[in-house]
């Protein structure tokens, strides 16, 4: 079974500041999945940013990156210069095991402060 | 190129009735996941169509029930509806099954029980 844990419910950041947001996670397959989704207040779940287990180089896109360490189990997410529309809900996931399906964390309420 | 389309996007129904939702996945994705989110429980996996076939299922009760078609368009029913199935239902469309494919989320559709 997987497990994703997000431990910090809330996060304020100035605008243009740099933010970043905790996710551990645990899994006993060699091959997973971890992703962060964005979730703003009308519920829609946007794709941020993916990586593979077996992927050497950190992900980035645009201005979301992800601090992969595989050995302490840790995928957080880094936004650099903040803006107020990142102001929302983000939750971290794993897909792996048998049925391939998604483990959300309890996600991090993020505020932008102008 | 169009993204996930789930509809519709609001409804209110009554107890003991029964809903379908719907959701089209981006075009060429054959796997389709449903999930739902509550405040109580967060993201919880429902089930997964593959290729017209149900791969995949989570611990709901048997009154959710869904379907793939051949265009990889996939409808989610729920009977007899309980005041406890008020929720977000979220899907998400995929290329293929797999741990390292990525996810693209609908905007949801939100179901009220009254």
């Amino acid at each position: 079974a997987q497990k994703i844990t997000q431990t910090q419910p809330g996060m304020f950041v100035q605008e243009k500041e740099a933010v970043t947001l905790d996710c551990t996670y645990d899994t006993s397959d060699p091959s997973y999945g971890l992703f962060w989704y964005k979730q703003p207040s009308s519920g829609e779940m946007i794709f941020l940013i993916y990586q593979g287990s077996y992927d050497q180089q950190n992900a980035t896109e645009g201005r979301y990156s992800l601090n992969f360490q595989k050995a302490r189990k840790s995928a957080n997410l880094v936004i650099s210069a903040s803006q107020l529309g990142d102001s929302a809900m983000y939750f971290c996931a794993i897909r792996g095991g048998s049925n391939y399906k998604l483990t959300f964390g309890k996600g991090t309420l993020l505020t932008v402060n102008p | 190129k169009a993204g996930v389309t789930q509809t519709p996007r609001y409804l209110i129904k009554t107890r003991g009735q029964q809903v379908t939702l719907s959701c089209s996945p981006i075009s060429g994705h054959r796997s389709v996941s449903w999930y739902q989110q509550t405040p109580g429980q967060g993201l919880q996996f429902l089930f997964e169509y593959f290729s017209e076939t149900q791969r995949n299922k989570g611990n709901f009760p048997g009154r959710f029930s869904g379907r793939q078609f051949s265009n990889s368009r996939s409808e989610m029913n729920v009977s007899t509806l309980e005041l406890g199935d008020s929720a977000l239902y979220l899907c998400a469309s995929s290329l293929i099954q797999g741990r390292n494919t990525e996810a693209f989320f609908g905007q949801g559709t939100r179901l009220t029980v009254v």
